[in-house]
C-alpha cells in the first residue's frame, strides 16, 4: 500500500490564488520530505527539502515566498502555491526517505496544477 | 550542483528486444537508484547500486555501477509492454538531497 498520501491529486485555481498540496506519511515518520516539480515529459526537479520543526531548504532558484512549506508533525508536510500564475501550473510530488535505512525514496501519487 | 546525465532521452523498441538506459556524472557519486514512472503515475524505486562494480539483477533486469562510480546502466532483456515509462538515475550525495537524471523514455511496441 501506499506510504505516503499526497493531495489533492488534481486542482485547477484562478491566477492569483494559493493552492495547498498535503502529504502525509503512512507507515512511518519522516522527519525530513522532498518536493519535486515535474512538467510535461521532463525530470523531477528538487525544490526544497523540509525538515520537521525547521525551515524548509530551498533549491537555488526557487522562491521560497512563492513556495510556502510547512512541516509541522513528523506525518504532514505541506506546499503552498502562493499568488499563483499560469507558469507555476506542474505536477507537484513529494517524497520521504524509507525508514529502515535503505535510502529508497517514497514518492506520494503527485498533484497536478493547472492555474488559468 | 551535481548533476548526473542520461542517454538515450527516448529509445523505442518492438516487444521483445533489449533495452539499456545509461547514466553519467562527472564527479564521483556516493551511490546510484534506479526509479520508473508509468505514464501518469509517480517515480517508483527500483534498486540502489553502492559498491564499485556492482551489478544487481531482477528477473530481466539487469542494473551495473562502474568501476569509477561516474556511471550506471540498466539493462532490459526481452522488453515487455509492461516495461513501458520513464527511467531515471539518482544520486542521493549522500543523503542530502536527491537529484534525478533527466530520464529514458521507453516505448515498447506490440
Amino acid at each position: 500500500g501506499a506510504v505516503v498520501s499526497q493531495h489533492p491529486s488534481r486542482v485547477i485555481c484562478k491566477s492569483g490564488t494559493s493552492v495547498k498540496i498535503e502529504c502525509r506519511s503512512l507507515d512511518f515518520q519522516a522527519t525530513t520530505m522532498f518536493w519535486y516539480r515535474q512538467f510535461p515529459k521532463q525530470s523531477l526537479m528538487l525544490m526544497a527539502t523540509s525538515n520537521e520543526g525547521s525551515k524548509a531548504t530551498y533549491e537555488q532558484g526557487v522562491e521560497k515566498d512563492k513556495f510556502l512549506i510547512n512541516h509541522a508533525s513528523l506525518t504532514l508536510s505541506t506546499l503552498t502555491v502562493t499568488s499563483a500564475h499560469p507558469e507555476d501550473s506542474s505536477f507537484y510530488i513529494c517524497a520521504q526517505l524509507a525508514g529502515d535505512g535503505t535510502g529508497e525514496l517514497f514518492f506520494g501519487e503527485g498533484s497536478r496544477l493547472t492555474v488559468l | 550542483g551535481q548533476q548526473v546525465m542520461q542517454i538515450p532521452q527516448y529509445q523505442h523498441v518492438q516487444e521483445g528486444e533489449d533495452f539499456t538506459t545509461y547514466c553519467n556524472s562527472s564527479t564521483t557519486l556516493s551511490n546510484i537508484q534506479w526509479y520508473k514512472q508509468r505514464p501518469g503515475g509517480h517515480p517508483v524505486f527500483l534498486i540502489q547500486l553502492v559498491k564499485s562494480g556492482e551489478v544487481k539483477k531482477q528477473k530481466r533486469l539487469t542494473f551495473q555501477f562502474g568501476e569509477a562510480k561516474k556511471n550506471s546502466s540498466l539493462h532490459i532483456t526481452a522488453t515487455q509492454t509492461t516495461d513501458v515509462g520513464t527511467y531515471f538515475c539518482a544520486e542521493d550525495n549522500y543523503g542530502q538531497n536527491f537529484v534525478f537524471g533527466p530520464g529514458t523514455r521507453l516505448s515498447v511496441l506490440p
